[in-house]
């Protein structure tokens, strides 16, 4: 069984440019949450699709931005890239969300963004 | 608000030790579910386990194990005789609408 696939893996920006990260969730599960890791501030929650539909968001700013597709596979994008935007940004599906249910949650390996 | 606190940031043990990793969390949720991640210097978050509020039940997979109790809002996991590939850091997280994940504990484990 495929895991959670994220491309790219690497990437390097220049501030003020934006970027489009993808993640494929393991077959099946229908919610796709984005989470940024930086050494300041730890994992963060950025936010959750489910069905096409945005389900929750965390505290960030509308430059980040995400959609889902019919065929559960999501995108995240930056725009105006700043500095502090350099981070792992990790992609994690389950069946139907992290909510209440339960739902184990799977992690992908993560896209590493760096912005000059 | 919910919380999940990982007092140490970094531990080294010298292989074959055990070692005890804590978790103490907050919420005032009566249902939620607790996990531990373990990752790797590669990025990707491998899932170890999930707890749901309602069994405390302590489990052993292999030299991993945890303890849960819900009276000291802890959920702490312990590698039995550590071994080098153990070496990562590791996360407590709370799931209740998204993951709250705690700072993390670096282990490293000597030869």
């Amino acid at each position: 069984k495929a895991g959670v696939t994220q491309t790219p893996r690497y990437l390097i920006k220049t501030r003020g440019q934006q970027v489009t990260l993808s993640c494929s969730p393991i077959s099946g599960h229908r919610s796709v949450s984005w989470y940024q890791q930086t050494p300041g501030q730890g994992l963060q929650f950025l936010f959750e699709y489910f069905s096409e539909t945005q389900r929750n968001k965390g505290n960030f700013p509308g430059r980040f931005s995400g959609r889902q597709f019919s065929n559960s596979r999501s995108e995240m994008n930056v725009s105006t890239l700043e500095l502090g935007d350099s981070a792992l940004y990790l992609c994690a599906s389950s069946l139907d969300g992290t909510g209440f249910s339960g739902n184990t949650i799977y992690f992908g390996e993560g896209s590493w963004l760096t912005v000059v | 608000a919910q919380k999940v606190t990982q007092a140490q940031t970094e531990i080294s043990v010298v292989e074959k030790e055990d070692v005890t990793l804590d978790c103490v969390y907050e919420t005032r949720d009566t249902t939620y579910y607790l996990f531990w991640y373990k990752q790797p210097p590669s990025g990707e978050l491998v899932f170890l386990i999930r707890r749901n509020s309602f069994d405390e039940q302590n489990e052993i997979s292999g030299r991993y194990s945890w303890n849960f109790q819900k009276s000291t809002s802890s959920f702490n996991f312990t590698i039995t005789a550590s071994q080098v590939v153990d070496s990562a850091v590791y996360f407590c997280a709370l799931a209740g609408g998204a993951l709250t994940f705690g700072s993390g504990t670096r282990l490293q484990v000597q030869p």
